[in-house]
Formats: C-alpha cells, structure tokens, sequence
C-alpha cells in the first residue's frame, strides 16, 4: 500500500496560487493518484486524477514527475472558498471491479486569507 | 439519481448499544467503504467490499462488522458502542473515484 505524506497545513491569501505536494514513495505501477477536497461536515469530494505527466481540468492542476514518487496539486488563484483539508489517496482504482484498501492520509489543511 | 444515501444521519447510543449504519449507492458500483473520521482528524478506513459477496479489514475493524447486503448495500454493525467509536462515520462507492455520502453522525455515551 502506498503511504502518502502531506504537510499538515498551508496558509495563503485570496488570488494567488496554492501548491500542495504530497509524497508516496511506494507507488505501485496500477496506482493512480487522486487529490480530494473537503469542507467541515461533509465528505470528501474529487478534485483531480492522474497517472503521471500533468493534467488539468476547470479547478486544479496535478504535475506528477516521472518517477510518480510524488505529486503537487496546483490551485490557481485561490479565494476564501477554498478554505478546506485536502487529502491526496493513492491506489488501484481501476482494478477490474477488485479494487483494494484506499488509505487517506492526514491531509493539508489550507487557510486562504482576506 | 441520489448517489450514496447514508442513515441514520445522527444517533446517540449509551454504550453497550448495538446499531447498524445503512448506506446504499444507486451508481451501480462493485467496491464500498466505511471510514470514520474524528473530529479534527483525517478518514481512517473500517471495512471495505470490493466487490458484492466480498468484505476486507481496513485500518481499524474492531469492534465493527459489515454485511455487504446485495451490490447497491453496505451495513456497518456496533454489537456493543463505546464512547471511543464516537465518530462521524462515512460510507463511500468507488469507480475510478470516491463518492461520499453525508456521514452518520455518532455520539457514545
């Protein structure tokens, strides 16, 4: 299983952009790497997915080296809303219907300020 | 189109209690989840079910069992509640990505 280490917060301010990396050494090759949001009492929810390389949808960016041994999300111009704990999971998720244990770890938790 | 429907959404029980948490998922998936989160604290995995039929310890199952019922049902089971297992409690289905329900709210007494 891969373990994934996070810093345990981040502070920012409204408009500029916020960088979380998060390390997962043992990374097996059918791991993907998934980064969620979640705002206090509610459940997580997805933010960005990769494999490797660097991808981007209309919230974030995820840059995932070569290696795959880490990865960085990447929140552009961020604002008050984005104030939340962020967790990055790593694991089989496409597993041919036999996917195994998803482990979070203790996540980042971002501060954006005024 | 509900996603995963958790209940209840919150209970007391005085421990020695038993409870069964109910979470369904209209989304067809094979794997469910149980985590429970700690006030302030991160998610930490109970059981999961990969797939219908089957069920798997996660980081901390004492003191829990799970039914997975058919492929749309996963029950978490409390036989006897302590105070230690007041938590919010988050079923989750998975395809590609975790979809959470709104989380069980429960206090021990």
């Amino acid at each position: 299983l891969a373990k994934t280490t996070q810093p345990i917060s981040m502070d920012s301010y409204e408009g500029q952009e916020v960088n979380i990396t998060c390390s997962h050494n043992n990374i097996a090759t059918n791991d993907y790497i998934t980064w969620y949001q979640q705002f206090p009492s509610q459940g997580p929810r997805f933010i960005i997915q990769g494999y490797k390389t660097k991808v981007t949808n209309e919230v974030a960016s995820l840059f995932i080296p070569a290696d795959r041994k880490s990865s960085t999300l990447s929140l552009p111009r961020v604002s008050l809303s984005d104030t939340a704990v962020y967790y990055c999971l790593v694991g089989d998720v496409y597993g041919s219907g036999n996917t195994g244990k998803l482990i979070f770890g203790q996540g980042t938790t971002l501060q954006v300020k005024p | 189109n509900a996603g995963v429907t958790q209940t209840p959404k919150f209970q007391v029980l005085k421990t020695g209690q038993s409870m069964t948490l109910q979470c369904a998922q209209d989304m067809n998936h094979n794997s469910m989840y149980w985590y429970r989160q700690d006030p302030g604290m991160g998610l930490r995995l109970i059981y999961y079910s990969a797939s219908e039929g089957t069920t798997d310890k996660g980081e901390v199952p004492n003191g829990y069992n799970v039914s997975r019922l058919n492929k749309r049902e996963f029950s978490l089971r409390l036989e006897s509640a302590a105070p230690s297992q007041t938590s919010v409690y988050f079923c989750a289905s998975m395809m590609g990505e975790l979809f959470f329900g709104e989380g069980s709210r429960l206090t021990v007494l």
